[in-house]
């Protein structure tokens, strides 16, 4: 059975300093879909990152980059220059299958990521 | 593009009564729809996904008489909460399936239930 594993229930860090929010994964599936969603308090669930199983270069997004290390099943998101707006939850999540119209989303527990100025 | 509006967003009822959330992909036709359940503090908590046009998919413990799920048009899904309980309450999302990759789901806001 697919799991997601987010081991830190809370982080904090400086303004302008980089985080890395730390992601685990277990899958049989050798075709999966990694995500990071940010829930601000306001409670909407904002996409941020995606890595398919099968890309060769990790991704980014402006200030978002995943750390994709396969052979260790881990996605680890991390955030550069870091802002208070970025002071959020923070959730893994990953999808058997590359697609299709009803693969599900699985989610980590979540990290809660404080900036402080 | 890949709006998700979700009406109310929050919502008081008496225990015994039903309650209606809608979720409505606002600039793009959706077949797949997802709802959630999010605990105070928790993670989200898939309870079905959602087929245009066909019966909903229930996760295991879901109560399908419980959670009423329509999607009767490509933008809109509905969740009933047939006589809600104090139980019930919670913070719901939907999600809808976007087109291409990565195949992502944009999630609505979230409606906040509060059964007395």
């Amino acid at each position: 059975a697919q799991k997601i594993t987010q081991t830190q229930p809370g982080m904090f860090v400086q303004e302008k300093e980089a985080v890395t929010l730390d992601c685990t994964y277990d899958t049989s599936d050798p075709s999966y879909g990694l995500f990071w969603y940010k829930q601000p308090s306001s409670g909407e669930m904002i996409f941020l990152i995606y890595q398919g199983s099968y890309d060769q270069q990790n991704a980014t997004e402006g200030r978002y980059s995943l750390n994709f290390q396969k052979a260790r099943k881990s996605a680890n998101l991390v955030i550069s220059a870091s802002q208070l707006g970025d002071s959020a939850m923070y959730f893994c999540a990953m999808r058997e299958g590359l697609g299709g119209a009803t693969n599900k989303l699985i989610f980590g527990t979540g990290t809660l990521l404080a900036v402080q100025p | 593009g890949a709006v998700v509006s979700q009406h109310p967003s929050r919502v008081i009822c008496k225990s015994g009564t039903s309650v209606k959330i809608e979720c409505r992909s606002l600039d793009f036709q959706a077949t797949t729809m997802f709802w959630y359940r999010q605990f105070p503090k928790k993670s989200l908590m898939l309870m079905a996904t959602s087929n245009e046009g066909s019966k909903a998919t229930y996760e295991q413990g879901v109560e399908k008489d419980k959670f009423l799920i329509n999607h009767a048009s490509l933008t809109l899904s509905t969740l009933t909460v047939t006589s809600a309980h104090p139980e019930d309450s919670s913070f719901y999302i939907c999600s809808a399936r976007g087109q291409g990759r990565p195949d992502t789901q944009y999630f609505g806001p979230g409606t906040r239930l509060t059964v007395l």
